[in-house]
């Protein structure tokens, strides 16, 4: 398996630019998870899905970010319009139907900078 | 509320030395624990877990014990390598109630050679 696929694995952007970050997660898993994570606050869960439905997106940081999950395969996280501070790696992460206890499975992540 | 508190690092061994990375959380309701590690430039990865009190976790020479009475699930490795030097989060996941998954924020491990 190729495990978690999340593209681009670097973004640089001006602020106020729109950026998408895209998620492949493993095959016949049936949660998927975005993180950022940032030497001040450490890893952050930002929203979770289940079964392409989110879940709790209590953790999204404002109306400026976005997530979606058109099919079991592919999630997108948008910032619009990016700040500086927005800057990070972003992860995503995948588990079974069982996942509520189990192990998430993580991309390599994307590491974005907003100029 | 539910968390979980780590050492703060970066801890800093010698080859061969004997490691413990303290963690210690709070839930209501009974978690599984889990482990991560995190190579530099790389995502998150499962090194162990546990599921229920007083079992032991353990992969590549680390352990861990679900400590109820202490609410606690130190990792441990009897002699560490270079190789072993990274980034460890202890982590918690919950589903009772609102489901639940909670990192710790990460114990900075050197290995010097």
């Amino acid at each position: 398996d190729a495990g978690v696929i999340q593209s681009p694995r670097h973004e640089v952007t001006e602020m106020g630019q729109e950026v998408t970050l895209r998620c492949k997660p493993i095959s016949g898993h049936d949660y998927l998870f975005w993180y950022r994570q940032t030497m001040m606050r450490g890893l952050e869960l930002l929203i979770y899905f289940n079964n392409n439905v989110p879940i709790d997106d209590s953790g999204m940081p404002e109306d400026r970010f976005s997530a979606k999950m058109p099919n079991a395969s592919f999630s997108t996280l948008k910032i619009q319009p990016s700040e500086p501070r927005d800057s990070a790696v972003y992860f995503c992460a995948s588990s079974s139907r069982h996942g509520l206890r189990e192990t998430q499975y993580f991309g390599p992540g994307t590491r974005l900078l907003v100029l | 509320g539910d968390s979980v508190t780590q050492m703060e690092g970066p801890v800093t061994l010698s080859e061969e030395a004997f490691l413990t990375i303290n963690c210690t959380y709070t839930a209501t309701g009974y978690p599984s624990l889990f482990w991560y590690v995190q190579y530099p430039g790389e995502g998150l990865q499962l090194l162990l877990k546990a599921t229920k009190a007083d079992d032991k976790g353990s992969n590549k020479g680390f352990e861990a014990t679900y400590r109820k009475e202490t609410t606690s699930f130190h990792l441990e490795k009897g002699s560490v390598q270079v190789s072993d030097s990274a980034v460890y989060f202890c982590a918690l996941s919950l589903t009772s109630g609102t489901y639940k998954y909670i990192f710790g924020t990460g114990t900075r491990l050197k290995v010097l050679a």
